[in-house]
């Protein structure tokens, strides 16, 4: 199994633009989520998903958009870039909710200038 | 919903030292409790968790005990190395039943040869 993968790596961005950072998991987990890491500081929860075609938002949804056509795939869309922005993005899945082991994929740094 | 204090770092040790980092959590009920270990450029991975009051979790050489009467899960190793150095998180989840965990502000742990 690869786990919790995510792309890209790295990114930066113009101010203004659109991206898409893509997750996708394979182990038929139902809940997913992401997370965005600034320097220094801990984890904030952007959005989740309890599974497929039900999503909520965490405690920093705005400026991001999420979507959750499949039980595997869960991507992020940043629409209008700003630097407030620039972060490392982690996505997560779980079988189960909060009492359950969350699996991490490697994240996505993003820089927007 | 529920909450969690962490020790703040950073903390920096010599190998073989004994080491604590504290975690203390506000709950209702008694909620699974994790902690999550960061390396340098990964996401995060489970380290360890307790599933009920009086449980010690343990993996790695590390231990933590649930502990009810003082609302503590602090993290513990004997002899730490320097392959231990890492950010560690400590986390709960946000309610009964909830969905989402609450993840502490992280403790970054550097180890001196």
């Amino acid at each position: 199994n690869a786990g919790v993968t995510q792309t890209p790596k790295f990114r930066i961005l113009k101010i203004g633009q659109s991206m898409t950072l893509q997750c996708t998991q394979d182990m038929n987990h139902n809940y997913m989520y992401w997370y965005r890491q600034d320097p220094g500081m801990g984890l904030k929860l952007i959005y989740y998903s309890v599974g497929a075609g039900i999503t909520d938002k965490g405690e920093v949804p705005n400026g991001y958009n999420v979507s959750r056509s499949t039980t595997e795939d869960f991507p992020l869309r940043l629409e209008l870039a700003a630097p407030s922005q620039t972060s490392v993005y982690f996505c997560a899945s779980s079988w189960g909710g909060g009492a359950d082991t969350q699996y991490f994929g490697p994240g996505t740094r993003l820089t927007v200038l | 919903g529920n909450s969690v204090t962490q020790m703040e770092g950073p903390v920096t040790l010599s190998e073989e030292a004994f080491l604590t980092i504290n975690c203390t959590y506000t709950a209702t009920g008694y909620p699974s409790l994790f902690w999550y270990v960061q390396y340098p450029g990964e996401g995060l991975q489970l380290l360890l968790k307790a599933t009920k009051a009086d449980d010690k979790g343990s993996n790695k050489g590390f231990e933590a005990t649930y502990r009810k009467e003082t609302t503590s899960f602090h993290l513990e190793k004997g002899s730490v190395q320097v392959s231990d150095s890492a950010v560690y998180f400590c986390a709960l989840p946000h309610r009964g039943g909830a969905q989402k965990l609450v993840f502490g502000q992280g403790t970054r742990l550097t180890i001196n040869p």
